[in-house]
């Protein structure tokens, strides 16, 4: 069974700061990794994923994740926080073992960026 | 931008009513998906749909649940006796169904489901 941590419900964070939202995973095989975001009242918006490649990886709005195969991990990253960047973070994974195309998805991090 | 579309946004019924939500997934798309979140929990998957049968269901999607494709555009999830536990907002997603894992899913805004 494929799983997904989200340790902190809550990041704060001021603007112009670097932020980091955790996440780590479970997988049989090999493990492709997502962010979406939430903004209120709206639909999960795709911010980036991880496939296969390069460990760093870049999406939307400034937004990038590290891939550590050996902390089984994917934090999502930014250097320098904007107000508008306050919203819900999924973290989700889909393990490929020849089983399913769901998605997993973590419990959210609600991101506060304040002035 | 084609972006997956979800009416109505919102949805009261009282316990025990039928409840069809609908979606317009994105036009090119071949994999059609339903999930849920109740209020304060995490995403849910329910069902996924591919080539006009159900590829993979979790164990929420019971007997209650159906899904549907009708037509060229829409997608459909029916509730056929809603229970007050099927509060929920429930998101349809899409993606190119080119069989690769690593593929996105694109959501829609949601439905928001109250059941009284």
């Amino acid at each position: 069974a494929q799983s997904v941590a989200q340790p902190e419900d809550q990041v704060n964070v001021a603007e112009g700061n670097p932020l980091t939202v955790k996440c780590t995973y479970s997988v049989s095989g090999n493990p492709y990794l997502f962010w979406y975001v939430q903004y209120p009242n709206r639909g999960l918006q795709f911010l980036l994923k991880y496939i296969t490649g390069d460990n760093l990886v870049k999406g939307s709005y400034g937004f990038e994740a590290e891939f550590n195969k050996s902390q089984t991990s994917f934090h999502l990253k930014k250097p320098s926080a904007l107000v508008s960047d306050s919203a819900l973070y999924f973290c989700a994974v889909r393990g490929w073992s020849g089983g399913g195309n769901k998605l997993t998805f973590g419990t959210g991090t609600q991101l506060k960026v304040e002035l | 931008e084609p972006e997956v579309t979800q009416t109505p946004s919102h949805q009261v019924t009282q316990m025990g009513q039928e409840v069809i939500l609908r979606c317009v997934p994105i036009s090119n798309h071949l994999y059609f998906y339903w999930y849920r979140q109740i209020l304060g929990q995490k995403v849910e998957f329910l069902v996924s749909f591919y080539n006009n049968e159900i590829s993979e269901k979790s164990e929420i999607f019971d007997d209650q649940f159906s899904v549907e494709r009708p037509d060229g555009s829409n997608f459909t999830l029916k509730i056929r006796s809603t229970k007050l536990e099927d509060s929920a907002m429930y998101f349809c997603a899409s993606s190119e169904g080119s069989g690769t894992a690593a593929e996105t899913q694109y959501f829609g805004p949601g439905t928001r489901l109250l059941v009284l």
